[in-house]
């Protein structure tokens, strides 16, 4: 079956420590995208790549950081520098060419910093 | 991007159909209208997206009005699994990698 796969889907850290959150597609999609949701709220842009090697800050790329070395996979790290780092985060992937803007979403992360 | 603006809530009786607004304005005549869904807990679902016309899947259909300034999204017949938060989303389609803004969206809950 062709999808995303985020792992783990509950993560618990102690304030200070970086952690990396895990994005793959078998899509064969171009685009990748890290959102975060906070509770009640919607979604909001950290980064995306457009191609590999490649990648852009969304709206709140402060305190996290991105690599995107292979096609299939755009892990996140969250650094000890962001402020508020428990949410739910959520990676997506979209398929090549602009008849449609559909985008497809892993089933999230849950990250917990205490 | 146009901003859009969703009621926080509604009910829905199983069986009956919803019928979702989102008011969008601010549209541009390049913008398409999007539609996504999440179930509690889960990444959101693509629902369906028009630009002018109406348009219909095996989901769901969307109606956009003739000026654009609103569109509503009609799930005919609401079973318990469509209940989630949907989000009306206003995008232009471009050669780039752009993004989709979601909003707070309209929490749908369907009941017996």
């Amino acid at each position: 079956d062709g999808g995303i796969t985020q792992s783990p889907k509950y993560l618990f850290r102690k304030e200070g420590q970086n952690v990396t959150l895990s994005c793959e597609q078998n899509l064969n999609h171009d685009a990748m995208y890290w959102y975060r949701q906070d509770p009640g709220q919607g979604l909001r842009l950290i980064y995306y790549s457009q191609i590999v090697n490649d990648f852009q800050k969304g709206d709140i790329a402060e305190g996290y950081s991105v690599s995107r070395e292979k096609k299939e996979s755009f892990p996140l790290t969250v650094t000890s520098a962001q402020k508020n780092p428990t949410a739910f985060y959520l990676c997506a992937s979209r398929a090549p060419g602009t008849a449609s803007y559909e985008q497809y979403f892993g089933p999230g992360t849950r990250l917990t910093v205490t | 991007d146009a901003k859009t603006t969703q009621p926080p809530s509604m009910d829905c009786a199983e069986g009956r159909a919803a019928n979702l607004p989102c008011n969008h304005s601010t549209i541009s005549g390049n913008e398409y209208v999007y539609w996504y869904r999440q179930i509690h807990s889960q990444g959101p679902q693509y629902i369906i997206h028009g630009l002018k016309n109406n348009e219909t899947n095996e989901m769901a259909s969307l109606i956009i009005t003739e000026d654009r300034k609103s569109s509503t999204l009609i799930l005919p017949h609401a079973t318990l699994r469509d209940t989630a938060v949907y989000y009306c989303i206003v995008r232009v389609i471009t050669g780039t990698a752009s993004k989709l803004t979601f909003g707070t969206g309209t929490r749908l809950q369907v009941t017996l």
